[in-house]
């Protein structure tokens, strides 16, 4: 099983561009959750999802989006780029909400 | 609201140490709590889940303790190595927005084992 994995590893924007950060999951979970972590900071929970076409928002969604149209993938959208948006993002997934999270490696996003 | 403490923010030991990386919860009703490793540039591993009705749980060299009523779980490493040397994040679910699975993390402690 290749667990979590998140595409790309790295990304430069320009303020005011968009993009789609991918995630996807060989484990049959059904819940997954995307983070950001920004430097010295715990991670923050953006979304999260419990289920194909279900999804929700976590601590800080704003200037984000999300669908969940299968159980495998869960990719996160930011329309208008912003310098705030700087960060690593982080995707997970678990079996069930109270069972470890398994992280993917992350994506490093710049906003310039 | 839940905000989760982690004592030191930074620690260095020689190696073959036993040492201890200390978490505290301001909110007491807890589903579970969550010890990661995360090394530079990587994503989170899994160390050890202690659910809410469990006092400890170990793994190896690795031993975590919660005590729910006075918001804390300590992470013990025994006979610390090099290789342990890592951002060690504890996160505790409380059941933010609805979720069980909603982790609330603390900054970290950075472990650097020298040897």
């Amino acid at each position: 099983n290749a667990g979590v994995t998140q595409t790309p590893k790295f990304r430069i924007l320009k303020i005011g561009q968009s993009m789609t950060l991918q995630c996807a999951q060989d484990m049959n979970h059904n819940y997954m959750y995307w983070y950001r972590q920004d430097p010295g900071m715990g991670l923050k929970l953006i979304y999260y999802s419990v289920g194909a076409g279900i999804t929700d928002k976590g601590e800080v969604p704003n200037g984000y989006n999300v669908s969940r149209s299968t159980t495998e993938d869960f990719p996160l959208r930011l329309e208008l780029a912003a310098p705030s948006q700087t960060s690593v993002y982080f995707c997970a997934s678990s079996t069930d909400p109270t069972d470890t999270q398994y992280f993917g490696p992350g994506t490093r996003l710049t906003v310039l | 609201k839940q905000e989760v403490t982690q004592i030191p923010a930074a620690l260095s030991v020689p190696e073959g140490e036993n040492l201890v990386l200390n978490c505290s919860f301001t909110d007491s009703a807890i589903y579970n709590l969550q010890w990661f490793r995360q090394d530079p540039g990587k994503g989170l591993t899994s160390l050890l889940l202690i659910q809410s009705s469990q006092r400890e749980q170990t793994s190896g060299r690795l031993n975590a303790s919660l005590d729910k009523s006075s918001g804390r779980s300590t992470l013990y490493i025994a006979a610390s190595q090099p290789g342990d040397s890592a951002t060690y994040l504890c996160a505790v679910s409380s059941g933010y927005g609805g979720s069980q699975g909603n982790l609330i993390f603390g900054k970290g402690t950075k472990l650097s084992v020298k040897p």
